[in-house]
């Protein structure tokens, strides 16, 4: 089946810096991507669908300074969180989407200290 | 807009016993309904989904659920469990568009406890 990778599986940053995450489609072009995140215990939560070559589309109540999304090819999606703060500490999933199918990665943690 | 309930945060549940987990929707168009399931510091792996067609959808793992479109249901049910299927559960649904589906929202959240 399709595979969606995300790297790193896990990143601890310190307070101010920016992180990048990486949503990859190994073998598939994605014509959708979603990014979602996921506190403990709790269900995920859509933060933002991004297309290639397009501007993200956010979420209400998400920043889209502090989260950026780059869709810069059709197997390619980047989060970046910028200035990280110990709030935005979470698992961060990307999906890809083809048609009526959607993959999942296996998520990234990250850990704001 | 789309939303989904899922009425039990906890379920406990011993071994070989039969198991349900409900799930309602709302949504103002036809939909993709979905179960997703998680095991700790995991990702998502799908369960089963319905699309259209049969509303009795069988999945992975020995699951099934059923689409009740005049109670906006689709509740997903086991037979009989086994330790390994203690996890959190999810329901999902998205908007039917024409050649693909919007956005997906999941609903809170199920956690299964199998008891020995």
């Amino acid at each position: 089946g399709a595979v969606v990778s995300q790297h790193p599986s896990r990143v601890i940053c310190k307070s101010g810096t920016s992180v990048k995450i990486e949503c990859r489609s190994l073998d598939f072009q994605a014509t959708t991507m979603f990014w979602y995140r996921q506190f403990p215990k709790q269900s995920l939560m859509l933060m933002a669908t991004s297309n290639e070559g397009s501007k993200a589309t956010y979420e209400q109540g998400v920043e889209k300074d502090k989260f950026l999304i780059n869709h810069a090819s059709l197997t390619l999606s980047t989060l970046t969180v910028t200035s990280a703060h110990p709030e935005d500490s979470s698992f961060y999933i990307c999906s890809a989407t083809q048609g009526y199918e959607q993959y999942f990665g296996p998520g990234t943690r990250l850990t704001v200290t | 807009a789309q939303s989904v309930t899922q009425l039990d945060s906890q379920v406990p549940v011993f071994e070989e016993a039969p198991v349900e987990l409900r799930c309602n929707y709302s949504s103002s168009v036809s939909v993709y309904l979905f179960w997703y399931v998680q095991y700790p510091n995991q990702g998502l792996q799908l369960l089963l989904k319905y699309l259209s067609g049969s509303t009795l959808v069988k999945g992975i793992n020995g699951f099934e659920a059923e689409f009740n479109k005049s109670q906006t249901s689709f509740h997903l049910r086991k037979p009989s469990v086994h330790i390994s299927d203690t996890a959190e559960y999810f329901c999902a649904v998205s908007d039917l568009m024409k050649t693909s589906y919007d956005k997906v929202i999941f609903g809170p959240g199920t956690s299964l406890s199998v008891i020995p």
